[in-house]
């Protein structure tokens, strides 16, 4: 199993420019999530999916857009780009078992910057 | 909305003493889970809690989480340089679905 890969690895970004992050996961996870860190701040959620076809926001979403088409694949979109956006962002996903909480498989990141 | 504040932010150990790093949620927790990032890294689970006054040991590693389920604690005993990195505290509000981080302790080890 790959578990969780996201591209690109690093991307340089100018201020009004769209892009997606990609995320996928090939362990069938139902729950997969997007956290931004920035130093000091710990790992915000994004976005989040209990499952295919279902999203919600997490603290931080404005300015982020996410689908959730398939199991596997989980991407962000930015919609134009902002230097507030620079961060490192990590997906994660896990198994959802009902009442019972999982760990959280995390994906290597992506770190944006956003001139 | 939830928060949970962990302390301290940074902790600087000789290598060889015990450290304790402090995890606590503005609200009731159904659980916490604890992890590691190691400094350019991803973070990676290290253990869940769901008890109240629960207590798990790993190795050098003892979590406990709190009998009213908002607080939790790591403590690393002999401290090693393989103990570098940020150890983050996480947890989910009762029936809830979002994943709430702490600020996370950045453990920096002095040989």
């Amino acid at each position: 199993n790959a578990g969780v890969t996201q591209t690109p690895k690093f991307q340089v970004l100018k201020t009004g420019q769209s892009m997606t992050l990609q995320c996928a996961q090939d362990m069938n996870h139902e729950y997969m999530s997007w956290y931004r860190q920035d130093p000091g701040m710990g790992l915000r959620l994004i976005h989040y999916s209990v499952g295919a076809g279902i999203t919600d926001q997490g603290e931080v979403p404005n300015g982020y857009n996410v689908s959730r088409s398939t199991t596997e694949d989980f991407p962000l979109r930015l919609l134009s780009a902002a230097p507030s956006q620079t961060s490192v962002y990590f997906c994660a996903s896990s198994r959802n078992s009902g009442t019972a909480y999982n760990e959280q498989f995390f994906g290597p990141g992506t770190r944006l910057t956003v001139l | 909305g939830q928060q949970v504040m962990q302390i301290p932010q940074y902790q600087h150990v000789q290598e060889g003493e015990d450290f304790t790093t402090y995890c606590n949620s503005s609200t009731t927790l159904s659980n916490i889970q604890w992890y590691k990032q190691r400094p350019g890294g991803h973070p990676v689970f290290l253990i869940q809690l769901v008890k109240s006054g629960e207590v798990k040991k790993q190795k050098r590693l003892t979590f406990q989480f709190g009998e009213a389920k908002k607080n939790s604690s790591l403590h690393i005993t002999a401290t090693q340089t393989t103990d570098v990195g940020t150890y983050f505290c996480a947890g989910h509000r009762v029936a809830g679905n979002k994943l709430t981080f702490g600020g996370g302790t950045r453990v920096l080890v002095k040989p």
